[in-house]
């Protein structure tokens, strides 16, 4: 079973800096990547599907790079509403809704 | 708009069942199928199946496989999720969550709001 991991854990960046979060496929998953924002108290967000590419309506301020086994969420200027746990999703290998652990990105 | 309702909160004690309903509006119900996410309390997320929105076709995670049924009733565009013989590491938000297509492996773009199982004696 593939096994997603995101790093860091927690990670402190203060408004207006980039911030950059890793996932990564045990195996891999091609561009078959998604990633999801959460804030407390709702359910998660569709960030970017295909590795790179936005849901709608999402600014251009998030990014997604990555093929195979290595992926990036890129955020270049943070605002006060980004911070909030992001998590990756594959959906190349079974099972399909694999999730990686999160990455909690708070304020520096 | 596109959305997806779900039932309210339950309490349940163990060895009991639940069953959760997500009424989808706004899109074609057939057109694509359904994911049941659940998130334990402070937990990530953790996907337990897919049903197909066409022809009630399911994909179940091995974690809950033989405990858990999703179905759907197409007349009212609803998806629903039974999950058996509770225990208190049930405990936790179940959402259903739309794929962008009608295949289990794929993004979910439209989620619902999420329902509150508590399994508690």
């Amino acid at each position: 079973e593939i096994v997603m991991t995101q790093s860091p854990a927690t990670l402190s960046v203060s408004p207006g800096e980039r911030a950059t979060l890793s996932c990564r496929a045990s195996q891999s998953v091609s561009s078959y990547l998604a990633w999801y924002q959460q804030k407390p108290g709702l359910a998660p967000r569709l960030l970017i599907y295909g590795a790179s590419t936005r849901a709608t309506g999402i600014p251009a301020r998030f990014s997604g790079s990555g093929s195979g086994t290595e992926f990036t969420l890129t955020i270049s200027s943070l605002q006060s509403e980004d911070f909030a746990v992001y998590y990756c999703q594959q959906y190349n290998n079974w099972p399909p809704g694999a999730f990686g652990q999160g990455t909690r990105l708070e304020i520096k | 708009q596109v959305q997806l309702v779900q039932s309210g909160a339950e309490v349940k004690k163990p060895g009991a069942s639940v069953k959760v309903s997500c009424m989808a509006s706004g899109y074609t119900f057939t057109s694509f199928g359904i994911s049941w996410v659940r998130q334990a309390p402070g937990q990530g997320l953790e996907w337990m199946g897919w049903i197909s929105g066409y022809n009630g076709n399911t994909n179940y995670a091995q974690k809950v496989q033989g405990r858990v049924t999703m179905t759907t009733d197409t007349s009212t565009s609803t998806a629903y999720m039974e999950l058996r013989s509770l225990r208190s590491d049930d405990t936790a938000v179940y959402y259903c969550a739309r794929g962008d297509k009608e295949a289990p492996n794929t993004s979910f773009d439209i989620w619902g709001q999420g329902t509150m199982v508590t399994v508690s004696s």
